[in-house]
């Protein structure tokens, strides 16, 4: 089963909000990431939690706050948001080689996302 | 540092035609990997095939097949018989495996597919 789920899967805040968005999988993975994707653009990393850690942020504002409370869970708090930060919002997971283990890259397999609209 | 480039934005073709979607990638690493992700209209983005550098094998599933070329950088993905379902998004998508720390996955820009019945 490579399932990853969503909720919700649609969201429309107003800027002074503050909602979350949640993750979740059951297929033993230890990585699990958020992503960005804008209309007709790739996907573009924001977090990375290995081991419920989070290991890569790549300069995201402090708007949104990742959360990982256990390995099938995670979570990004939404605070404050611009128009801006309309887009969807995908979240993955993949196995997770241990610190020092063979250099080998795992599938990320993705959630059916996030639409979330600021307004 | 890693490129990937999917030169063909849009691709409209008949349904049952035949249609070979463009990757290449630019990377330093001797030891990488290649993945293909189809984004249907409702969002998901669905693992389709991963493949290692040192594989260079071609590979067939159903309707679908890929073409891996070291010698070219390429990693192209070919839909025999399209049909209407095949409409979506398709992403290539390199992960090097040296320094890599978390994973990360490089993105092509993405084809959009378009089969008209």
């Amino acid at each position: 089963d490579t399932e990853v789920t969503q909720t919700p899967k649609h969201l429309v805040m107003g800027m002074t909000n503050k909602k979350s968005l949640k993750c979740e999988q059951h297929m033993g993975h230890r990585a699990m990431y958020w992503y960005k994707q804008k209309a007709k653009k790739p996907p573009e990393l924001m977090f990375v939690y290995s081991y419920e850690k989070l290991s890569i942020n790549e300069s995201v504002p402090s708007r949104f706050s990742p959360e990982c409370p256990n390995s099938s869970l995670l979570n990004l708090h939404l605070h404050a948001l611009q128009p801006e930060d309309s887009a969807l919002y995908l979240c993955a997971s993949s196995q997770e080689e241990l610190a020092g283990g063979p250099a080998y890259q795992e599938t990320q397999y993705f959630g059916p996302g996030t639409r979330l609209l600021v307004l | 540092a890693q490129k990937v480039t999917q030169a063909q934005t849009e691709i409209s073709v008949v349904e049952k035609e035949d249609v070979t979607l463009d990757c290449v990638y630019e990377t330093r690493d001797t030891t990488y990997y290649l993945f293909w992700y189809k984004q249907p209209p409702s969002g998901e983005l669905v693992f389709l095939i991963r493949r290692n550098s040192f594989d260079e094998q071609n590979e067939i599933s159903g309707r679908y097949s890929w073409n891996f070329q070291k010698s070219t950088s390429s990693f192209n993905f070919t839909i025999t018989a399209s049909q209407v379902v095949d409409s979506a998004v398709y992403f290539c998508a390199l992960s090097e495996a040296e320094g890599n720390a978390g994973n990360m996955l490089t993105f092509g820009g993405g084809t959009r597919l378009m089969v008209k019945p």
